[in-house]
C-alpha cells in the first residue's frame, strides 16, 4: 500500500524557534497533501491544503504567516512552524493523495508530536 | 460548516461485538470512512463505503450506512485488545475533495 512518512516523529523546541516538519510519500507521486493539527483527545483539523507548485490554501482561522506549507514537488511537503510558542503545542499530521489507491484516497502519515517549551 | 458526530467512548469485553455510531449532516456525501488510530501514530484507514450503498462487510468489520437518517456505524466482530484504539469517521461531501472527520470514540477492550 502506498505509505507517507513524516519527520521528524517528535520535536521540542524552545520558544520563539521555527520547527521544519516533512512529510513524504514514499512509493507515489503525491498531487495534493494535507496538513491537520490534533490536540489530546481531539479530532483532526485540517490546517491546509497544497497541490504541487502551488500555493498551499489555509483554512479558517490558521496564520499562513505563521503556518508556512512548501510542496514544491510530488513526494515532498513541509510545514513550518515559524516563532513557534507553547500554544503551538500539538500533534501534526500530513496526508498525501494521488496516484495511489481508490480515487481520491488520502493516505496519512504516522504524526509529529511538537513541544514547544 | 458539515459536522460529523460520534460518542465519545466505547467499553466492551474481549470476544464481544463493538457497534461504534456516527452521524453526519452533508446530504451530498458521496464516501464514508472509517478510521484507526493508535497511540501516538497516524490515521489507518479501515475501511469506507459509496454513499449509495447499504452496507458493506470485511471480514470482521461491518459498515452500515443509513443515507435517509444520515447514520453510519461500524461493527467489530469478535473484539480483542488490539482494537482498542481511537475510531474516526470521516465524510466526503459531493464537490469537496477533503475529510470532515468527527471526534472520534475511543474504544477500550477489556479482558
Amino acid at each position: 500500500g502506498a505509505v507517507v512518512s513524516q519527520h521528524p516523529s517528535w520535536v521540542i523546541c524552545k520558544s520563539g524557534t521555527s520547527v521544519k516538519i516533512e512529510c513524504r510519500s514514499l512509493d507515489f507521486q503525491a498531487t495534493t497533501m494535507f496538513w491537520y493539527r490534533q490536540f489530546p483527545k481531539q479530532s483532526l483539523m485540517l490546517m491546509a491544503t497544497s497541490n504541487e507548485g502551488s500555493k498551499a490554501t489555509y483554512e479558517q482561522g490558521v496564520e499562513k504567516d505563521k503556518f508556512l506549507i512548501n510542496h514544491a514537488s510530488l513526494t515532498l511537503s513541509t510545514l513550518t512552524v515559524t516563532s513557534a510558542h507553547p500554544e503551538d503545542s500539538s500533534f501534526y499530521i500530513c496526508s498525501a493523495r494521488g496516484n495511489a489507491g481508490a480515487v481520491d484516497e488520502q493516505f496519512f502519515g504516522p504524526g509529529t508530536r511538537l513541544t514547544v517549551l | 460548516g458539515e459536522d460529523v458526530e460520534q460518542s465519545l467512548f466505547l467499553s466492551v469485553r474481549e470476544g464481544d461485538s463493538s457497534v461504534i455510531n456516527c452521524t453526519y449532516t452533508d446530504s451530498s456525501s458521496t464516501y464514508l470512512y472509517w478510521y484507526k488510530q493508535e497511540p501516538g501514530a497516524g490515521l489507518q484507514l479501515l475501511t469506507y463505503i459509496f454513499s449509495n450503498m447499504d452496507m458493506k462487510q470485511d471480514q470482521r468489520l461491518t459498515v452500515l450506512l443509513n443515507k435517509k437518517d444520515k447514520h453510519l456505524s461500524l461493527r467489530i466482530a469478535d473484539t480483542q485488545t488490539g482494537d482498542s484504539a481511537i475510531y474516526f469517521c470521516a465524510e466526503k461531501g459531493g464537490s469537496a475533495r477533503q475529510l470532515t472527520f468527527g471526534s472520534g470514540t475511543q474504544l477500550t477492550v477489556l479482558p
